[in-house]
């Protein structure tokens, strides 16, 4: 069975320009996360969908962030305008359910972001 | 709210030698909590868990158990090898399902 897919693996960009980054949850999959990882920190949520509902975005910065899981499938995660600060690795997860026995995340190999 | 604190690194061991990294948290009520083991250029895996007090996780050979009284789950194995030189992570399950994590511990391990 194929694990969380995500692309690109890795991206440079300018600062102020856009970019996106795309995630296919493994199979049957209803909980999907978005985390950034930050270098020699653990991974922080940003963001958390229950199939296409977006239930937990409190940690995403909504000014230059979004994000989508349209038909509860794949997911998208936007900056626009990216900045300096917002190099990092961007992990997707994902889970049978978010709670009780079903909640274990599998996760993604991550894409680099890096902001020059 | 809710934290996580490891062992900073990184942790440097001989083939063969004894392992621990030290984990403590601060939650209200009783989260589940878990180790994540992140391989070079790979995603984090789950390495173990535990989902109440007193329940010890183990998995290849790693173990930890959940300490209500010292609010810990100490990472340990008895034999180190060379693969399993990684950075681990430790975390906790919030009250509204979400994982915090700690900062990550690295381990090296040398033939």
């Amino acid at each position: 069975e194929a694990g969380v897919v995500q692309s690109p693996r890795y991206k440079i960009i300018e600062k102020k320009q856009p970019v996106a980054f795309w995630c296919n949850p493994i199979s049957g999959h209803n909980t999907l996360y978005w985390y950034l990882q930050n270098l020699g920190q653990g991974p922080e949520l940003l963001i958390r969908y229950e199939n296409e509902e977006a239930v937990d975005d409190s940690q995403l910065p909504k000014d230059r962030f979004s994000a989508e899981r349209l038909k509860g499938v794949d997911s998208t995660l936007k900056i626009q305008p990216a900045e300096l600060g917002d190099s990092a690795v961007y992990l997707c997860a994902s889970s049978l359910d978010a709670s009780g026995k079903n909640n274990e995340q599998f996760f993604g190999p991550g894409t680099r972001l890096t902001v020059l | 709210g809710d934290s996580v604190t490891q062992m900073e690194g990184p942790v440097t061991l001989s083939e063969e030698a004894f392992l621990t990294i030290n984990c403590t948290y601060t939650a209200t009520g009783y989260p589940s909590l878990f180790w994540y083991v992140q391989y070079p250029g790979e995603g984090l895996q789950l390495l173990l868990k535990a989902t109440k007090a007193d329940d010890k996780g183990s998995n290849k050979g790693f173990e930890a158990t959940y300490r209500k009284e010292t609010t810990s789950f100490h990472l340990e194995k008895g034999s180190v090898q060379v693969s399993d030189s990684a950075v681990y992570f430790c975390a906790l399950m919030d009250s509204s399902y979400k994982l915090i994590f700690g900062s990550g511990t690295r381990l090296l391990v040398r033939p």
